[in-house]
C-alpha cells in the first residue's frame, strides 16, 4: 500500500526561527509533490509544490525534494505565529490515481 | 466567489437517515475528489472521478455513495448514517494529468447522532 509519512508533531519554533517540517514516501515511481496548510477547521490550501529533485524557494518557503531518498521537506524561514497551523504532505503516484496524503504536522510558533 | 463550494456547511442529523452533501465548481476541472478529515487520521479519500462517466473508489468507500451529475458537480451520499462518520467532508478539485494540485472547497462539518 502507497504511504506518505510524517511526524505528527508538535513541532514547536520561536518567531524568527526556522521550522523544518519533513515527509518520507514509500511509491518510488511518484512524480508530482504538494505541501499544504491548514488551519484548524478550515480547508488545506496550497503552499507549493515540486517536480524534480533538488530546491524550489517561494517567498519564506523552500521546498526540498531528494527521489533516491525518497524524502521531501518544507522549510520556513523566520517563522511567524501565523504560520502555526498543520502541514500536509502528498504526493501525486504514477499517472491516472489520486493523491494520497500524510496525516500532517503540527506547527507551533511561538512569539 | 468561491471556486469550490459545499452545501450544507454544517449538518446535524441522526442515525439511519440518508444524506447528500453537495459540491459544485466554477474551474472548469474535470477531475473531482471527496475527503473525510478526522482527528489524527489526517484526510482519507472517499472517492473520485475522473471526468463525469468516471467514478472511482478511494481508501474508504463503504457506507458512501456517489454521484457526477455534471462536469461541475459530485455529490456524496451517506445512505444510512451512522455515528462513526461523524467527520469534516472536503470537495476537492484538480486539472486533468499533469496539474495535479488539488483546490479544497470550505468543508462540510456532520454530526451524526
Amino acid at each position: 500500500q502507497k504511504e506518505v509519512e510524517q511526524n505528527s508533531g508538535p513541532l514547536s519554533v520561536p518567531e524568527g526561527a526556522i521550522a523544518s517540517l519533513n515527509c518520507t514516501y514509500s511509491d518510488r515511481g511518484s512524480q508530482s509533490f504538494f505541501w499544504y496548510r491548514q488551519y484548524s477547521g478550515k480547508s488545506p490550501e496550497l503552499i507549493m509544490f515540486i517536480y524534480s529533485n533538488g530546491d524550489k524557494e517561494d517567498g519564506r518557503f523552500t521546498a526540498q525534494l531528494n527521489k533516491a531518498s525518497q524524502y521531501v521537506s518544507l522549510l520556513i524561514r523566520d517563522s511567524q505565529p501565523s504560520d502555526s497551523a498543520t502541514y500536509l504532505c502528498a504526493v501525486g503516484p504514477q499517472a491516472g490515481t489520486a493523491l494520497i496524503f500524510g496525516k500532517g504536522t503540527t506547527l507551533s510558533v511561538s512569539s | 466567489d468561491a471556486d469550490v463550494t459545499q452545501t450544507p456547511r454544517n449538518r446535524i442529523t441522526k442515525t439511519g437517515k440518508r444524506i447528500m452533501l453537495e459540491c459544485s465548481q466554477t474551474k472548469g476541472h474535470d477531475r473531482m475528489y471527496w475527503y473525510r478529515q478526522d482527528p489524527g487520521l489526517g484526510l482519507r479519500l472517499i472517492y473520485y472521478s475522473f471526468d463525469v462517466k468516471d467514478i472511482n473508489k478511494g481508501e474508504i468507500s463503504d457506507g458512501y455513495s456517489v454521484s457526477r451529475q455534471a462536469q461541475a458537480k459530485f455529490s456524496l451520499s451517506l445512505e444510512s448514517a451512522i455515528p462513526n462518520q461523524t467527520a469534516l467532508y472536503f470537495c476537492a478539485t484538480s486539472a486533468p494529468e499533469g496539474q495535479e494540485t488539488q483546490y479544497f472547497g470550505p468543508g462540510t462539518r456532520l454530526l451524526v447522532l
